[in-house]
């Protein structure tokens, strides 16, 4: 069945430094992909988003690249700041199942 | 503008005990799921109704039911509830009816804890 995969966590940086946080999946067809963000406390919300090969999702400074020749979705941000810290879940649309399917999620801790 | 709102917060039960989670939205979205998370199994689907008046089962469905009451509020009822239901509960909303790459917006949960 469709699956999303994500690196464990936590991902612990100092601010001001790149993230990276690898998401890939396994899918019928081509699905929609996601990532989104849940703060301490909160509900999930959308990042960002990307609906076909090569689109590239972005959002508040964090970008993904739907890339179909190596099924990814790597979550990137070229300075992360404290106020990043949280949980990020990438995830799929399967149209298959017809319903959205998350990856574990990845908790980033960001410190000053 | 509210969005999702779930209540309760946060809650304790014994094994065996019945509740119901409340969840609505004011956004006039079509679509409402119900999620739980664990540690380090992400979000899973119990149940979803793709509009008023229709439910479907999702991933994890044994020991809830559910009740799409109008298009704003869908229910989440535990009727005998087990440890293995420990968990954070998120309800969700969406425009249409789950097609494609439309965003589900997403309550603040409620952290429910079984003895």
């Amino acid at each position: 069945g469709d699956s999303v995969t994500q690196m464990e966590g936590p991902v612990t940086l100092s601010e001001e430094a790149c993230l990276t946080i690898n998401c890939t999946y396994t899918a019928t067809g081509y699905p929609s992909l996601f990532w989104y963000v849940q703060y301490p406390g909160e509900g999930l919300q959308l990042l960002l988003k990307a609906t076909k090969a090569d689109d590239k999702g972005s959002n508040k400074g964090f970008e993904a690249t739907y890339r179909k020749e190596t099924t990814s979705f790597h979550l990137e941000k070229g300075s992360v700041q404290v106020s990043d810290s949280a949980v990020y879940f990438c995830a799929l649309f399967s149209g298959g199942y017809n319903k959205l399917i998350f990856g574990a999620g990845t908790r980033l801790a960001v410190h000053p | 503008n509210a969005g999702v709102t779930q209540t309760p917060k946060f809650q304790v039960l014994k094994t065996g005990q019945s509740m119901t989670l409340q969840c609505a939205q004011d956004m006039n979205h079509n679509s409402m799921y119900w999620y739980r998370q664990d540690p380090g199994m992400g979000l899973r689907l119990i149940y979803y109704s793709a509009s008023e008046g229709t439910t479907d089962k999702g991933e994890v469905p044994n020991g809830y039911n559910v009740s799409r009451l109008n298009k704003r509020e869908f229910s989440l009822r535990l009727e005998s509830a087990a440890p293995s239901q420990t968990s954070v509960y998120f309800c969700a909303s969406s425009e249409s009816r789950g097609q494609g790459a439309e965003t589900q917006y997403f309550g603040p949960g409620t952290r429910l804890l079984v003895l």
